[in-house]
């Protein structure tokens, strides 16, 4: 029962730097997210996929991009990373918002620091 | 002007008290509601729904006030394990874009 499951839960990078998050589910759910969560901002949608081989901007997503190449994976990527980018990222599932099942599973998060 | 606000609190209650506080959203045409608990440094997990007349699941109750623009939780008979960050998700009508509150943070002591 792993739910939705992120790799890797902290890392620590030096600007410029790139790295990929990784978000795997298991519950077929349609759609994925990708959120960071900054103290006092709540949390701010970066991108999301209605399904596989789709992906759409969320209201935070400079400086990230993203690939859904499979239905039960989310990869978040930061091609060059900058100390703005600290924080800590979220990946979440549902199914569609239109199905009456939206509500949202999370992963455990992932610390990311830019140094 | 956001499009969900929260009194980010924090609310420090004894146990046994009752705690309350309110969700403010700027879209009229929102159709979903929920609250989220969060923990320290923890993922946020589903609380509950909250419906158009009003639930109550155990010691809390949820209400939504759709002529005011807001939604409500209410716990009764608070326990220490209450102690949390309480987030506020709005669904939008059109797109069902989520929206999430900055979180209302409650503290209850022994």
């Amino acid at each position: 029962n792993a739910g939705v499951t992120q790799t890797p839960k902290f890392r620590v990078l030096k600007t410029g730097q790139s790295m990929t998050l990784l978000c795997a589910q298991d519950m077929n759910h349609e759609y994925m997210y990708w959120y960071r969560q900054d103290p006092g901002m709540g949390l701010r949608l970066i991108h999301y996929s209605v399904g596989e081989g789709t992906t759409a901007k969320g209201e935070v997503p400079d400086g990230y991009n993203v690939s859904r190449l499979k239905k039960q994976n989310f990869l978040l990527g930061l091609e060059s990373a900058a100390p703005s980018q600290t924080s800590v990222y979220f990946c979440a599932s549902s199914q569609a918002p239109d199905s009456g099942a939206n509500v949202l599973t999370f992963g455990a998060g992932s610390r990311l620091t830019v140094l | 002007r956001k499009e969900v606000e929260q009194d980010p609190g924090p609310f420090n209650v004894p146990e046994g008290a009752t705690v309350a506080f309110n969700c403010t959203y700027s879209n009229s045409a929102s159709q979903s509601f929920f609250w989220y608990r969060q923990d320290c440094r923890k993922e946020p997990k589903l609380l509950m729904s909250v419906y158009s007349s009003g639930n109550e699941d155990g010691r809390f109750t949820a209400q939504l006030n759709r002529a005011s623009q807001y939604i409500s939780l209410l716990i009764r008979d608070s326990k220490l394990s209450d102690s949390a960050t309480y987030l506020c998700v709005v669904i939008g009508s059109n797109d069902y874009k989520l929206s999430f509150g900055a979180g209302t943070t409650v503290t209850v002591r022994a």
